[in-house]
């Protein structure tokens, strides 16, 4: 079984300035999806990036991007030029390209304050 | 358009009793996902449909819990004789069809007393 793992329960970072959220996977697949979701107080999960494992280029989504080492099974996310409604609970999470497999896997999230 | 719609927002019932949770997904969307989010357990699976069928419901942790879905839109998650531990939020996505991009619902919040 796909497992994710996020070593960071809390994070915080000073506005305007750059933060990287940890995650790290295991799986034997070589063919999957790696997102990071954004749960804001409000409780609704908002998909921030998506990364498609057999892409090699890291996928970027304005000031938000990832560094994706598969071989590290590594997937973080940037935040860039923070701003006070990044505040969120973020996860990272797996899906198999399994056509049968539609079920997201996920980290146990990270809280991310924004000190203005 | 609209989104994915949870009721109730909040849900409050007695140790035994029976609920239902209720999901609408977004409109056209084959695919719908129930998620549960726990202190204890973090974010799990629940079960997945496609159309009115569902081909993985591995994610159920027990025989009280089941789900059904009608005419390929609103889906019901029923808890039978809630236990405390069964209090979490219980989150409903959609997407388009299968490894499309899913959309969460703002969940329903369960407390068990």
């Amino acid at each position: 079984a796909q497992t994710v793992t996020q070593s960071q329960p809390e994070m915080s970072v000073q506005e305007a300035e750059t933060v990287t959220l940890s995650c790290t996977y295991d799986t034997s697949e070589s063919d999957y999806y790696l997102f990071w979701y954004k749960q804001p107080p409000s409780r609704q999960m908002i998909l921030v990036i998506r990364q498609e494992a057999y892409k090699q280029q890291n996928a970027t989504e304005n000031r938000f991007s990832v560094n994706f080492q598969k071989a590290a099974k590594s997937f973080s996310l940037k935040i860039s030029d923070s701003q006070l409604g990044d505040a969120a609970m973020y996860f990272c999470a797996y899906r198999s390209a399994d056509q049968g497999a539609q079920k997201l896997v996920f980290g146990q999230g990270t809280r991310l304050t924004i000190n203005p | 358009g609209a989104g994915v719609s949870q009721s109730p927002s909040n849900k409050v019932t007695e140790k035994g009793k029976d609920v239902e949770l209720r999901c609408d997904p977004i409109s056209g969307h084959t695919a719908l996902y129930w998620y549960r989010q726990s202190l204890g357990q973090g974010l799990e699976f629940l079960i997945y449909f496609q159309g009115n069928s569902a081909p993985d419901k591995s994610g159920l942790p027990s025989d009280r819990f089941s789900a059904e879905r009608t005419g390929g839109s609103v889906s019901t998650l029923t808890i039978q004789r809630t236990q405390q531990e069964d209090s979490a939020v219980y989150l409903c996505a959609s997407s388009l069809g299968p490894d499309e991009r899913q959309y969460f619902g703002p969940g329903t919040r369960l407390t068990v007393t």
